[in-house]
């Protein structure tokens, strides 16, 4: 079965902290790694994207760690701010599967002022 | 960047009849779209994936004859609920795939 594990269920941070986002895969070759932000009764919003031959990317205040043998990835939201409050989504693409994503559970986000 | 526009953003129908929603890409054309279903403070699921001028493929689960689609054109897919019950009541999403993959606003579906 493809599964993304993603962790915390919720967090909350004050202004200017770092919170931390983790996924993790198992079981099924993934070759893209997609971050989302939604707001509530909205689409997700693309974030910041990698691919498994790159171990880190920066995009802005966010950044994605990549760790391909642990099978894991995660978000890091610098200088976080209350806007940026919202449930954050990972995903992984299969390869070979049409080019579907495969969601993490959601991880709703709150930045106290 | 790419836009997928989709509509309506909200409906409410009456159980028992047919919803149609619509998914567009508006600055680029999408062989392929896919469409969800979230539930609230849940994650998206995959429902199918919709191929233009071939059959939609299904995720496991999924009622096809409920859940119809179809994809005539590069720019235009539809998601049809048919004989809606209030257990189909959910947030619908569509995206695209373009450079990445860019979703649309959300339908907002009610029965009751």
């Amino acid at each position: 079965q493809q599964q993304v594990k993603q962790s915390p269920q919720s967090l909350i941070v004050q202004k200017g902290g770092i919170p931390i986002i983790n996924c993790a895969y198992e079981n099924t070759a993934f070759d893209y790694f997609p971050w989302y932000q939604q707001f509530p009764g909205k689409g997700p919003a693309l974030l910041i994207a990698i691919r498994p031959d790159v171990s880190e990317k920066k995009e802005g205040r966010f950044t994605i760690s990549f760790n391909k043998s642990a099978k894991q990835f995660s978000l890091h939201i610098m200088d976080s701010q209350p806007g940026d409050s919202a449930t954050y989504f990972c995903a992984a693409s299969p390869i070979n599967q049409g080019g579907k994503l495969i969601f993490g559970q959601g991880t709703e986000l709150s930045v106290k002022p | 960047g790419a836009v997928v526009s989709q509509h309506p953003s909200r409906v409410i129908c009456k159980s028992g009849t047919s919803v149609k929603i619509e998914c567009r890409s508006l600055d680029f054309q999408a062989t392929t779209m896919f469409w969800y279903r979230q539930f609230p403070k849940k994650s998206l699921m995959l429902m199918a994936t919709s191929n233009e001028g071939s059959k939609a493929t299904y995720e496991q689960g999924v009622e096809k004859d409920k859940f119809l689609i179809n994809h005539a054109s590069l720019t235009l897919s539809t998601l049809t609920v048919t004989s809606a019950h209030p257990e189909d009541s959910s947030f619908y999403i569509c995206s695209a795939r373009e450079n990445g993959y860019t979703f649309g606003s959300g339908t907002r579906l009610t029965v009751v």
